[in-house]
């Protein structure tokens, strides 16, 4: 089974709906982060979270929320979606050191 | 905003041949990390290098880091067309709540 699994993968959605896309991890890791990939922009930082309790914006954290429920998952959510939203997202997940980060594979989010 | 800025942007090789691609940075860093993604999929990790190391091997990858020019290099040597992937550099600052930050990626081809 995959260390870090994302759902869905895939949505198509309308302007103006709230969305959630969720991730899980079974690395025992502390820290997780949501990034939203765009062509040819490589891939942007969201939201991060050290621990449970710890949540931090990323460098493109406008119009989006998330929830850490516990240590192995960590949900994106969109409160109303717009068309620039429209992306691949990625979760990941690492150890303390940050060496290495681990990446689920995606959800690709389209918003019509 | 991107701290890493890979070079080329692509690069398309024939089997066989080696394969270089470039990353320069802004400020200083703890650690250089190099990742791969296959096409819509997620990034893996293959590569770390740190700020007092100045080259690391593995396998077919070297990796070289030049932090007086805020520089690092990957090299695929003997490239095979499964290599056929984007390649992302990453940085982790100094700053003690760091967080990776990647560039814009190279985009590698190699034709059989």
């Amino acid at each position: 089974d995959a260390d870090v699994t994302q759902t869905p993968r895939n949505r198509i959605t309308k302007t103006g709906k709230r969305i959630m896309l969720e991730c899980s991890q079974t690395k025992g890791h502390d820290r997780m982060y949501w990034y939203r990939q765009d062509p040819g922009l490589g891939l942007r930082l969201i939201y991060y979270s050290f621990d449970v309790k710890d949540i931090n914006k990323g460098e493109i954290s406008d119009g989006y929320s998330v929830s850490r429920q516990a240590q192995a998952k960590f949900s994106l959510s969109l409160e109303s979606a717009i068309p620039n939203q429209t992306a691949l997202y990625f979760c990941a997940s690492s150890g303390a050191t940050i060496n290495e980060q681990f990446f689920g594979p995606g959800t690709r989010l389209t918003v019509l | 905003s991107q701290q890493g800025e890979e070079d080329p942007q692509a690069l398309s090789i024939q089997e066989g041949e080696n394969a270089t691609m470039n990353c320069s940075y802004k400020t200083s860093i703890n650690n250089l990390q190099w990742y791969r993604q296959n096409s819509g999929r997620g990034l893996v990790h293959l590569i770390l290098i740190r700020s007092n190391e100045r080259e690391k091997h593995r396998g077919r990858l070297r990796v070289t880091l030049d932090t007086s020019k805020k520089s690092s290099s990957l090299l695929i040597t003997a490239s095979r067309a499964a290599d056929t992937a984007s390649y992302f550099c990453a940085t982790v600052t100094n700053s003690g709540y760091s967080t990776l930050t990647f560039g814009k990626g190279t985009m590698l081809l190699v034709s059989p």
